[in-house]
């Protein structure tokens, strides 16, 4: 596609629901990340594929996050039994190449979570 | 653990000034450094893209600067004008173990008319 895609752009549950977040990267980007930005703050860092496999999980802030990217391009950020504290905008981010000097991150409009 | 900060944390300007808006990394392990802005309520657009190597870049009235030893960089904006008013967010994508995009948390521009 011409850019990144994220569905729901708002979703509003309850607390104790489940809830998946859908990234399409941009076509052809192996690098898929997810980020997670509170009110006022900058974006922090969840998880990162390359390809298929996350190479790097370590931002996911506890086991009740969870992502999947089964075929190289779509991902889903799944959380379980939410809590009022995950309410945040969630962003993902597709690059072209492996991470070096000219790896380019592109965003999307991001999925504003609120959870009541 | 990288750290980046930005500075100033929110500032205001009369429309036509030139101004300057800092960013500071603590850790110079870097691959490139990345100026984005961010709309209210939207994501955010890539700007700008400086690799390690490299000492600047510019784009139309856009210049960034990156100074890696030291840890910083700078986003000159000439002849600033109403429509630049946004979140402005300096990223450095780390190099080593961890390899993934570190923010700082953003200055806030509003040109006024």
């Amino acid at each position: 596609g011409a850019g990144v895609s994220q569905t729901p752009s708002n979703k509003v549950t309850e607390k104790g629901k489940y809830v998946e977040l859908r990234c399409d990267p941009i076509s052809g980007h192996t690098a898929l990340y997810w980020y997670r930005q509170s009110l006022g703050q900058g974006p922090e860092f969840l998880i990162y594929f390359q390809g298929t496999g996350a190479a790097d999980d370590s931002g996911l802030p506890n086991d009740r996050f969870f992502a999947v990217r089964p075929e190289g391009s779509v991902s889903t950020l799944k959380i379980q039994r939410t809590e009022r504290g995950d309410s945040a905008v969630y962003l993902c981010a597709s690059s072209r190449t492996r991470t070096g000097p000219n790896t380019e991150a592109f965003f999307g409009q991001g999925t504003r979570l609120t959870v009541v | 653990k990288q750290e980046v900060t930005q500075i100033p944390a929110a500032l205001s300007v009369p429309e036509g000034e030139n101004l300057v808006l800092n960013c500071s990394f603590t850790d110079s392990a870097i691959y490139n450094l990345q100026w984005f802005r961010q709309d209210p309520g939207k994501g955010l657009t890539s700007l700008l893209l400086i690799q390690s190597s490299q000492r600047e870049q510019t784009s139309g009235r856009l210049n960034a600067s990156l100074d890696k030893s030291s840890g910083r960089s700078t986003l000159y904006i000439a002849a600033s004008q109403p429509g630049d008013s946004a979140t402005y967010l300096c990223a450095v994508l780390t190099q080593g173990g961890s390899e993934k995009l570190v923010f700082g948390k953003g200055t806030k521009l509003t040109v006024n008319p």
